[in-house]
């Protein structure tokens, strides 16, 4: 079993709509989980840092934790072409130097 | 965030040859690291680059194949020996800046093939 499971997709929604991207992970001692955004051909671009079980928002993406499931999400709201985009999730125990990752969710906004 | 670059941007090599990645920030970082990204696969940490010392390998990694040096606080190479096709990866620097200790900044990446 991977430590942070992820749909690869892909996954294609019309231009406007919320998107939902999930990560489940197995090892509870992860204490924080970040976002990241990776273009094609382009290296990945953090999204979103969270800690704490609860919902961040920036601008239309709010990410959320729920520790006692092991269960991570992003939205993205009012969704944009310009979003199509590969969504890695990832986590970390505090203190450590590895981040391990999902596999990715390859996304298309299509106009 | 910093810049970050890496030199090549691609590369096309022939199996059996080395090829040394370059990865340059432009600001100080407290850690930098060595993702490999395989093909339709997600990022893996090979090591953790130290200044003025061996690097720290994860498990299935090892100095000979993937040997690294980080003369300064800005600066890291690494370099794939003996290459084989299997060796065909995005390789990623990452960065840890000081304030920031729990997230990691990627470069662009370079892309290998091996033939």
């Amino acid at each position: 079993q991977k430590e942070v499971e992820q749909d690869p997709g892909p996954l294609s929604v019309p231009e406007g709509a919320i998107v939902s991207l999930n990560c489940t992970y197995s090892n509870s001692a992860f204490q924080y989980f970040m976002w990241y955004r990776q273009y094609s051909r382009k290296g990945p671009e953090l999204l979103m840092y969270t800690y704490s079980s609860g919902n961040k928002e920036d601008g239309r993406f709010t990410a959320q934790v729920d520790k006692s499931s092991k269960y991570i999400s992003l939205f993205i709201r009012d969704s944009q072409p310009s979003d199509s985009a590969t969504y890695l999730c990832a986590s970390v125990i505090q203190g450590a130097q590895k981040l391990v990752f999902g596999q990715g969710t390859r996304l298309t906004i299509n106009p | 965030s910093a810049v970050i670059s890496q030199k090549p941007s691609r590369d096309i090599c022939q199996r059996g040859t080395s090829l040394t990645i370059q990865c340059q920030v432009d600001s100080q970082v407290t850690m930098m690291f060595w993702y490999r990204q395989q093909p339709g696969q997600s990022l893996t940490l090979i090591a953790t680059a130290n200044q003025g010392s061996e690097a720290t390998y994860e498990s299935g990694f090892v100095i000979d194949k993937f040997p690294i040096s980080r003369p300064n606080l800005t600066f890291s190479t690494l370099t794939v020996s003996n290459m084989s096709p299997e060796d065909s990866s995005i390789y990623l620097c990452s960065v840890k800046l000081a304030g920031h200790q729990e997230t990691q900044y990627f470069g662009p990446g370079t892309r290998l093939l091996v033939l």
